[in-house]
């Protein structure tokens, strides 16, 4: 049982490009979010999913884009880097019902310069 | 407001001492969920505990305590004796109506 599984663990992106982060999970659950991490700020909430087909925005979606093809898959796209995307990136997944906590993926360290 | 607040950026102790890292939350719902995350220095997060509210019995794992007092809306964690690998950072989180709200962690430093 791999959980949520994340990649690229690092990635150094140049001002403008595009690229995606991957995340997958084979716990069959519902609820699929993003995290971004950054010092002092705690994990703020990017995008979330409530299941295959259903995307909804969280505190900070400006510059990122979602989509839910699948229960397991949950792919990030950043569409133009910018250097204060620079974050370390948390796929997590949950039950659908608020009892279950989430359990994370390893985390994405991006760099963009 | 914050609907989970860590007030303790982050705390230093020496080996063995007791810690205890406190978060505050703030809900109307009568059914939500408290859970504690470990990020150690490797950086993935690390479930700790759940609780619900209407378990307001403390638990204890080990050298890990928590104290729920929902008349304080208070849900605190201590570790008994640190050691230097309880060196991380430590999330507080709120679970109601089906969303999460995370605390911005205490950074915890555990010197030999």
């Amino acid at each position: 049982n791999a959980g949520v599984t994340q990649t690229p663990k690092f990635q150094v992106l140049k001002t403008g490009q595009s690229m995606t982060l991957q995340c997958a999970q084979d716990m069959n659950h519902e609820y699929m979010s993003w995290y971004r991490q950054d010092p002092g700020m705690g994990l703020r909430l990017i995008h979330y999913s409530v299941g295959a087909g259903i995307t909804d925005q969280g505190e900070v979606p400006n510059g990122y884009n979602v989509s839910r093809s699948t229960t397991e898959d949950f792919p990030l796209r950043l569409l133009s880097a910018a250097p204060s995307q620079t974050s370390v990136y948390f796929c997590a997944s949950r039950p659908l019902q608020g009892r279950y906590g989430y359990t994370f993926g390893s985390g994405t360290r991006l760099t963009v310069v | 407001a914050q609907k989970v607040t860590q007030a303790q950026t982050e705390i230093s102790v020496v080996e063995k001492e007791d810690v205890t890292l406190d978060c505050v939350y703030e809900t109307r719902d009568t059914t939500y969920y408290l859970f504690w995350y470990k990020q150690p220095p490797s950086g993935e997060l690390v479930f700790l505990i759940r609780r619900n509210s209407f378990d307001e019995q403390n638990e204890i794992s080990g050298r890990y305590s928590w104290n729920f007092q929902k008349s304080t809306s208070s849900f605190n964690f201590t570790i008994t004796a640190s050691q230097v690998v309880d060196s991380a950072v430590y999330f507080c989180a709120l679970s109601e109506s089906g969303q999460f709200y995370f605390g911005t962690g205490t950074s915890l430093t555990v010197i030999p």
